[in-house]
C-alpha cells in the first residue's frame, strides 16, 4: 500500500521567505508527527497530532514555525521569514493510534523534505 | 525530559564480526525503547522495538534499567547490515526523541 509521501521533496528558499511543507500520512492513520533533521543529527521532534488536534507543538523552534492538520489527514508545516539556520531535512510520520496494551508506537516515515535556505 | 545518547558516530566491522552499537537514556518515566534504522537512499524505517522482544534480521537489543541502557547487538554482522542506526525513546505522552545515530559499515 502507499506510505507516507511528502512535497516537495526539495525547496530552497530565499532567507525571509516563507515555505509550505505537505504530508500525507497513511490512510487510517490518526497520529502524525513532524521532525527536523539536520546534517549529522538524529531528527528532532516538532510537533505531534492526534487527528486534528494539535497535542504536543514543544519541539517548535520559534513562533515562526506553525503546523496545522485542519481534517485529521494531510499536515502541512510553515515556516515564516525562513532564516539559514532553518536549513534541514523536515521528516514527517504516523502511526495507528495508541490502542494496543503494549502501545504499539511504530512510527512510519516519510522520505522528508530538503530545505535549503539561501 | 528524556535524553537518548548514542557515543559512537562511526562504526566500522569485518563481514561476519560481532556487532553492537550502544544506546544510553534519560528519562524519568517507564519508557518505550526502539531501534530505527535508515539503509542508503532509503527512507527511516522500525528495525525493533523492546517491547516485542523479537529479533530482527538477526539484531536483538535488551533494555538495562539499572545500566538506563538499550544496546542492539548481533553476533555475525552482515555487508547489507551497513546503515544509520538509530536509538529513540517514546515517553508517556507520545514525544519521540532520537539519539544523533551512528553510521555502521560493514567491511567485506
Amino acid at each position: 500500500g502507499a506510505g507516507v509521501s511528502q512535497s516537495p521533496r526539495y525547496k530552497v528558499a530565499k532567507r525571509g521567505q516563507d515555505v509550505a511543507l505537505r504530508c500525507d500520512p497513511i490512510s487510517g492513520h490518526v497520529s502524525l508527527f513532524w521532525y527536523q533533521q539536520a546534517l549529522g543529527q538524529g531528527p528532532e521532534f516538532l510537533t505531534y497530532f492526534q487527528n486534528e488536534a494539535q497535542l504536543d507543538k514543544s519541539g517548535l523552534p520559534s513562533d515562526r514555525f506553525f503546523a496545522e492538520r485542519p481534517e485529521g489527514s494531510v499536515s502541512t508545516l510553515k515556516i515564516q521569514r525562513t532564516q539559514q539556520e532553518d536549513s534541514a531535512v523536515y521528516l514527517c510520520a504516523s502511526s495507528l493510534t495508541p490502542g494496543s496494551e503494549y502501545r504499539f508506537y511504530e512510527q512510519y516515515f516519510g522520505p522528508g523534505t530538503r530545505l535549503t535556505v539561501t | 525530559a528524556q535524553r537518548v545518547t548514542q557515543p559512537e558516530k562511526l562504526l566500522s566491522v569485518f563481514k561476519g564480526a560481532p556487532v553492537e552499537l550502544k544506546c544510553n537514556y534519560s528519562y524519568s518515566g517507564s519508557p518505550e525503547l526502539f531501534w530505527y534504522v535508515q539503509y542508503s537512499r532509503q527512507r527511516l524505517q522500525l528495525l525493533l522495538r523492546h517491547i516485542s522482544r523479537e529479533s530482527i534480521k538477526g539484531f536483538t537489543a535488551d533494555l538495562n534499567k539499572g545500566e538506563t541502557s538499550f544496546h542492539l547487538k548481533k553476533p555475525f554482522a552482515q555487508e547489507e547490515d551497513s546503515a544509520m542506526y538509530y536509538c529513540a525513546l517514546m515517553s508517556d505522552n507520545n514525544d519521540m526523541r532520537f539519539g544523533a545515530g551512528t553510521r555502521l559499515t560493514v567491511k567485506p
